[in-house]
């Protein structure tokens, strides 16, 4: 099945800075890419994903980037502030006629903003 | 639109015992997937249901099963709990054809003792 490697599983940076998690997966057949947000005891808040026929997509301070050959997709945070802490999780799935829901995770990141 | 809600949050249980909880997705939304989250193995695909039917299972033993109502309201039964069992169960919801965008729950915090 599907494994997702997420890396560092903890990130520090200061206010303003940029911060960039990286996941990489194996099996090529994966065509969809979400990232979620999961604040301290809440749920996990889907902020942007990216789907294989794409290579970047934005949205504001936030964008993600996909390589299928290396199969390795990224987030990145530009001007990072205070209530961007949190964890981050990476996913990826398989379409299968559109039947395919299974989303596998990575381990999560824990991102750090400092005032 | 109201988000997914999920029922009970917090639940307490005794080894041995079962336990049922519930999701109601987002309205028009036909596909509920649920999601086992522990600080160890963080998030575990369970099952996936979309239109009374589960489509999709994880690698979860037969303690585990649910089923999806003609509304898409969804639940999942754990049956003879085990310690290890203590986690944070999320559904979410899904249109369930196309668009993939899952949209999670608060989920319920069950503690078995």
């Amino acid at each position: 099945g599907e494994n997702v490697e997420q890396h560092p599983s903890t990130l520090s940076v200061q206010e303003g800075d940029s911060a960039v998690i990286k996941c990489t997966y194996s099996d090529s057949a994966s065509n969809y890419f979400p990232w979620y947000k999961q604040e301290l005891g809440k749920r996990p808040q889907l902020i942007i994903d990216i789907r294989s026929n794409v290579g970047e997509k934005k949205d504001q301070r936030i964008a993600v980037t996909l390589n299928k050959t290396a199969k390795h997709f990224s987030l990145h945070i530009t001007e990072t502030q205070p209530e961007d802490s949190a964890v981050y999780f990476c996913a990826a799935s398989m379409d299968s006629g559109g039947s395919n829901y299974k989303l596998t995770f990575g381990k999560g990141t824990l991102l750090t903003v400092n005032p | 639109k109201a988000g997914v809600t999920q029922t009970p949050r917090y639940l307490i249980k005794t080894r041995g015992q079962q336990v049922t909880l519930s999701c109601s997705p987002i309205s028009g939304h036909r596909s509920v997937s649920w999601y086992q989250q522990t600080p160890g193995q963080g998030l575990q695909f369970l099952f996936e249901y979309f239109s009374e039917t589960q489509r999709n299972k994880g690698n979860f033993p037969g303690r585990f099963s649910g089923r999806q109502f003609s509304n898409s309201r969804s639940e999942m039964n754990v049956s003879t709990l085990e310690l290890g069992d203590s986690a944070l169960y999320l559904c979410a919801s899904s249109l369930g054809t196309g668009l993939k965008e899952q949209y999670f729950g608060p989920g319920t915090r069950l503690t078995v003792t």
